[in-house]
This record gives structure tokens, C-alpha cells and sequence, in this order.
């Protein structure tokens, strides 16, 4: 069974337009993240979801909007898609009660803006 | 602030040789953690293992070792008898003790050569 699952795995879309990347997981965790991997390989946080509340919004244009309808759920919705938003994406859970609870990551979603 | 700089950009080494992957950390506080994650080829992010600020004991798992020194804020990786398998971008990560994101260094890629 996947732990964590993103959809789409690949999303190829044009300049101006609106997407969404679905994430969700089967563990039970309350905590959920997004992190963003650039063409150059480095990870950065994004935002970090706990109990389906808000914790952590790093420096993201507001074109990025997270949403948790639930604890097994973390969507990610960008508007007006630049090409510099071309990168991978994944999310990622851990239980909440320590950070040093291992954080799982989803397979990553590709997404190239053209 | 917090700080990962993994200064091992590419390392190439043939079948059966050791390798050494630095990652060294800043960080004002006194309890942290520290991660090394494994990204192959395919792309997902793989958890190889964890440590606690407090917890300076060497971890042996396989032909995996780490070397964690408080005194030089070190968190040293090596794989022992490298194989081809071994070829990916290795990245190492702190957190805070309350924190919720995982602060990745550059990554590391390895390519390990028959």
C-alpha cells in the first residue's frame, strides 16, 4: 500500500494557467508537508500542515495556495503558472509530537510550465 | 538560523571503492536532528537515517556507516564496498528540536562506476 500519493506524477502546462497537485496519505499522521525540488536538485520547504492547520508558510507567492480538507489530505493549487514554477514537487507526513519523527515522501509530481 | 552545506557537489568513484559524503551543519540550538535522505535515479526520497543532538554514537547498517561529531558539527556518511546501486543524490538534513521542516543541504550526487 502507498503511504503517501501525489497526483499527477507529471504535469506539463502553459504559462497563465491554474493546476492543482493532490496529495494524500494512508499513515495516520497528522502533520503534512510541501517541499519544492528546483532543476538543481535542492529541496526547500514550503508550507507544513498540522491537524489541517497552517504552520509554517515559507517565502511562497500567494499564487501557491495549500489546502487540507483533512488530516490525510494536502492539496496544493498554483495559479497563473509561470515557467519558473517548473520544478518537482513533494509532500511529505510525519506524526506530530516530535520533529524527529521521520517525514515520508510522496514520489514527487514533475510539473514543467511552457 | 539553520544551516546544511554538503560541499561534495559530485563524487565518482568505481565498484567496491569507499566513499565519504560530507555534511556539515550551523545551527545556535542545543537540540536538533539531523537526517540523511537517498534520492536514486527514479526520483523518490528514500530515508536512510536519523540522529539526535544528544546521540553521538557512530551507526553502522550494512555497508552504510555514520559518523555524527558534535565538535566539528559534522554528520559524516559512508558507504563501504560502494556498488552500482549506491548511485544517487544523497542529501543531508537538521531540524530543530521545534520545528516542522527539514532544512536539506545541496545534496551530494554519486555516481559509482562497474
Amino acid at each position: 500500500d502507498t503511504a503517501v500519493s501525489q497526483t499527477p506524477k507529471y504535469l506539463v502546462t502553459q504559462m497563465g494557467n491554474d493546476k492543482s497537485i493532490k496529495c494524500e496519505q494512508n499513515l495516520g499522521h497528522d502533520t503534512m508537508y510541501w517541499y519544492k525540488q528546483d532543476s538543481k536538485k535542492f529541496l526547500k520547504i514550503m508550507f507544513s500542515y498540522n491537524n489541517k492547520e497552517l504552520i509554517i508558510n515559507e517565502t511562497v507567492p500567494n499564487r501557491f495556495s495549500p489546502k487540507s480538507p483533512d488530516k490525510a489530505h494536502l492539496n496544493l493549487h498554483i495559479n497563473s503558472l509561470e515557467l519558473g514554477d517548473s520544478a518537482v514537487y513533494f509532500c511529505a507526513s510525519s506524526q506530530t509530537g516530535s520533529a524527529y519523527n521521520e517525514q515520508f515522501f510522496g514520489p514527487g509530481t514533475r510539473l514543467t510550465v511552457l | 538560523a539553520q544551516k546544511v552545506t554538503q560541499a561534495q557537489t559530485e563524487i565518482s568513484v568505481v565498484e567496491k571503492e569507499d566513499v565519504t559524503l560530507d555534511c556539515v551543519y550551523e545551527t545556535r540550538d542545543t537540540t536538533y536532528y539531523l537526517f540523511w535522505y537517498k534520492q536514486p535515479p527514479s526520483g523518490e526520497l528514500v530515508f536512510l537515517i536519523r540522529r539526535n543532538s544528544f546521540d553521538e554514537q557512530n551507526e553502522i547498517s550494512g555497508r552504510y556507516s555514520w559518523n555524527f561529531q558534535k565538535s566539528t558539527s559534522s554528520f559524516n556518511f559512508t558507504i563501504t564496498a560502494s556498488q552500482v546501486v549506491d548511485s544517487a543524490v544523497y542529501f543531508c538534513a537538521l531540524i530543530r528540536n521545534s520545528g516542522y521542516a527539514l532544512n536539506f543541504g545541496k545534496g551530494t550526487s554519486l555516481l559509482v562506476t562497474p
